[in-house]
């Protein structure tokens, strides 16, 4: 069964803290995504990576760095928390595209980060 | 104008009863359309893919016009376990997902 793997399920920082949220999949999938969920706004985009070692950002990428040393994990940093950052955090990943198919994406189950 | 618009919702029902979900996008390009259901403080899964000639999966009816940039679904005969969120998603170039902000679904017996 694919699987993508978020390290935590509730997290509690401090203001100005540095914070990494790993994510890890077993698809061999070559894409990977970190969105971030808040109320009324949907999920937006923040970070992508097509390969190891590459990356794109998304609609939202401020205050945000990612890194992808390894194919299978994709790791987001915030360099300095702040509240406003408070969110569920997803991390998805998905396949090379095929003609017509959805890509095969999967969730992970999510980060929730409260920044206090 | 956000790229993907859904219906504000909540929509809340009655066991039985028929919905109907609307969204439109604003980027001609898309490619790939999908309906996700996200449970409450869950993740998003599939529910199923849109295609133009329009496809049903049991209760459930996805509709697609390019043309208008429209995408629909369907549920008839709603179930209690049916509540959910329900997010209508966009594949744009290089397999980019935009989702809408979703419309919340409550079935009540």
């Amino acid at each position: 069964d694919v699987k993508v793997t978020q390290s935590s399920r509730y997290l509690v920082k401090r203001t100005g803290e540095k914070v990494f949220l790993e994510c890890v999949q077993d698809m061999d999938h070559e894409n990977m995504f970190w969105y971030r969920q808040d109320p009324g706004l949907g999920l937006r985009l923040i970070y992508f990576s097509y390969d190891v070692k590459m990356k794109e950002k998304g609609d939202i990428p401020e205050g945000y760095s990612v890194s992808r040393e390894k194919k299978e994990r994709f790791s987001l940093i915030l360099e300095s928390a702040s509240t406003n950052q408070t969110s569920m955090y997803l991390c998805a990943s998905s396949s090379v595209p095929n003609r017509g198919g959805n890509y095969g994406y999967t969730f992970g189950s999510g980060t929730r980060l409260t920044v206090v | 104008r956000k790229e993907v618009e859904q219906d504000p919702g909540p929509f809340n029902v009655p066991e039985g009863a028929t919905v109907a979900f609307n969204c439109t996008y604003s980027n001609s390009a898309s490619q790939s359309f999908f309906w996700y259901r996200q449970d409450c403080r869950k993740e998003p899964k599939l529910l199923m893919s849109v295609y133009s000639s329009g496809n049903e999966d049991g209760r459930f009816t996805a509709q697609l016009n390019r043309a208008s940039q429209y995408i629909s679904l369907l549920i008839r005969d709603s179930k209690l376990s049916d509540s959910a969120t329900y997010l209508c998603v966009v594949i744009q170039d290089a397999g980019k997902l935009i989702f809408g902000q979703g419309t919340e679904l409550s079935v009540k017996p």
